[in-house]
């Protein structure tokens, strides 16, 4: 069982578009976060949030507690933005992530 | 420069022989963190330390091992490699693993073992 489940799994996008990756977790958390791996390169850390929602730049991610859901979405898509997208879960309890296992967002020029 | 670095970034290593990989954070964080990568599964916790002097094993840490002696280190020893441990080895270092803080990753290790 997955605690974290990420959708869609491969994405593929002209540029420009408006991009949602969802996120939905099974377990009670003290934040969500948002992270992007380019193909071959390491993992950087794009948001961590516990409620409301987050703006930086083309990206945006909102979270809803009692849903237990987050959003990370792009606005203007751009080829560059091509990567892995992952959700990681961090519990109420234990101080370890749960991981999505990643949206592969392609970006088409 | 200010942050996490792992080495080597990736190595061919025959099966049954001794491998470390290194990590070094310069960010004073308490908690560090050892992941492996594999294809469909995401990351999975192999071990990890709240902070130095402590140590504790993750969801996969067969077969591995770490110390923590000070706080920029977080070594992952696979003491006698098996193909079965061919990924990609990332560490990740918070604040504190109590807190919401932010994590930092690595740059990744992509291990062979053939």
């Amino acid at each position: 069982k997955n605690e974290v489940e990420q959708s869609p799994q491969n994405l593929t996008a002209q540029e420009g578009e408006f991009i949602t990756i969802n996120c939905s977790y099974s377990v009670g958390i003290s934040a969500l976060h948002w992270l992007q791996q380019h193909p071959g390169g390491g993992i950087v850390s794009l948001f961590m949030l516990s409620s409301g929602k987050k703006k930086h730049g083309r990206l945006i991610a909102t979270i809803n507690i009692q849903e237990k859901h987050s959003s990370l979405h792009i606005t203007a898509s751009h080829p560059r933005d091509s990567a892995v997208y992952i959700c990681a879960a961090h519990p109420n309890t234990g101080n370890q992530f749960y991981f999505g296992t990643g949206t592969s967002l392609t970006v088409i020029p | 420069i200010a942050g996490i670095t792992q080495a080597p970034t990736s190595q061919i290593l025959a099966a049954g022989r001794r491998m470390t990989l290194r990590c070094t954070q310069d960010m004073r964080h308490n908690a560090m963190y050892w992941y492996r990568q594999d294809l469909g599964l995401g990351l999975r916790l192999i071990h990890y330390s709240n902070t130095a002097g402590t140590t504790g094993k993750g969801e996969v840490p067969d077969g591995y091992s770490v110390s923590r002696a000070n706080t920029d280190d977080f070594p992952l020893t696979l003491a006698s490699a098996v193909p079965s441990q061919t990924s990609v080895y990332f560490c990740a270092s918070r604040r504190d693993s109590y807190m919401n803080t932010e994590a930092f990753f690595g740059q990744g290790t992509r291990l062979t073992v053939v």
